[in-house]
């Protein structure tokens, strides 16, 4: 199984700064067939299922607001909100899809500091 | 709309046998994965198992394989997640989900409200 290891397991940040969440896989996740990358990024906000925000490791779902934002390729990738907002208090949590199964990260517990 | 609609939450004794439901409305049902998520209470997600309705294509994660059964009814839309002999450990809450792309088992887009299955004696 793909092994994915997100940093850190918690992270507090006041409203209006950045916030960076980083999601490392045990092997590469990019397809030398259509150099996509399988990773995604899931929020879960308490009594509710997770929502998919970045697919393809960097490209946002429709309706998902633009200081989300992802990177990077290969085993490293990171999920940045630009200027972090009351309502994106939640558990992130990336998940490849590169092979079964589909592993998630342990998720990145985030708050308002 | 698309929609994924979970059976309702479940109370069991260890030992006992259980099957809970997912059904899906607003798309060609047959087209789809459908793949069945874990979170313990406090925890986070855990990739279960997928299933290809349209021609029954199964896929197990290792931590549960054979000690879960995934199937789906075409007739009905639905998918089902079923255990013969429940544990203790299997408490926790059950999500049913789809993937974004037809015939493709790619990142969850639509997700079921979720199942709460609690296990005690």
């Amino acid at each position: 199984d793909i092994v994915m290891t997100q940093s850190p397991d918690s992270l507090a940040v006041s409203l209006g700064e950045r916030a960076t969440i980083n999601c490392r896989s045990s092997q590469s996740l990019l397809s030398s067939s259509n150099n996509k990358n399988y990773l995604v990024w899931y929020q879960q906000k308490p009594g509710q299922p997770p929502k998919l925000l970045i697919n393809w490791a960097s490209t946002r779902e429709a309706g998902v607001p633009d200081r989300f934002s992802g990177s990077g390729s290969g085993t490293d990738f990171t999920l940045t909100i630009s200027s972090l907002q009351a309502e994106d208090v939640a558990v992130y949590y990336c998940q490849q899809y590169y092979s079964t199964p589909g592993t998630f990260g342990q998720g990145t517990k985030l708050e308002i500091k | 709309e698309v929609q994924l609609v979970q059976s309702g939450a479940e109370v069991k004794k260890p030992g006992e046998s259980l099957k809970i439901s997912c059904k899906g409305s607003g798309y060609s049902f047959t087209n789809y994965w459908i793949g069945w998520v874990r979170q313990m209470p406090g925890r986070g997600l855990e990739w279960m198992g997928i299933i290809y309705p349209g021609g029954s294509d199964t896929r197990y994660s290792p931590s549960v394989q054979g000690q879960v059964s995934i199937s789906a009814d075409k007739s009905t839309s639905t998918a089902y997640l079923q255990w013969s002999s429940l544990k203790a450990s299997d408490t926790a809450m059950y999500y049913c989900a789809r993937p974004g792309t037809p015939r493709v088992a790619d990142a969850f887009d639509i997700w079921g409200q979720g199942t709460m299955v609690t296990v005690s004696s």
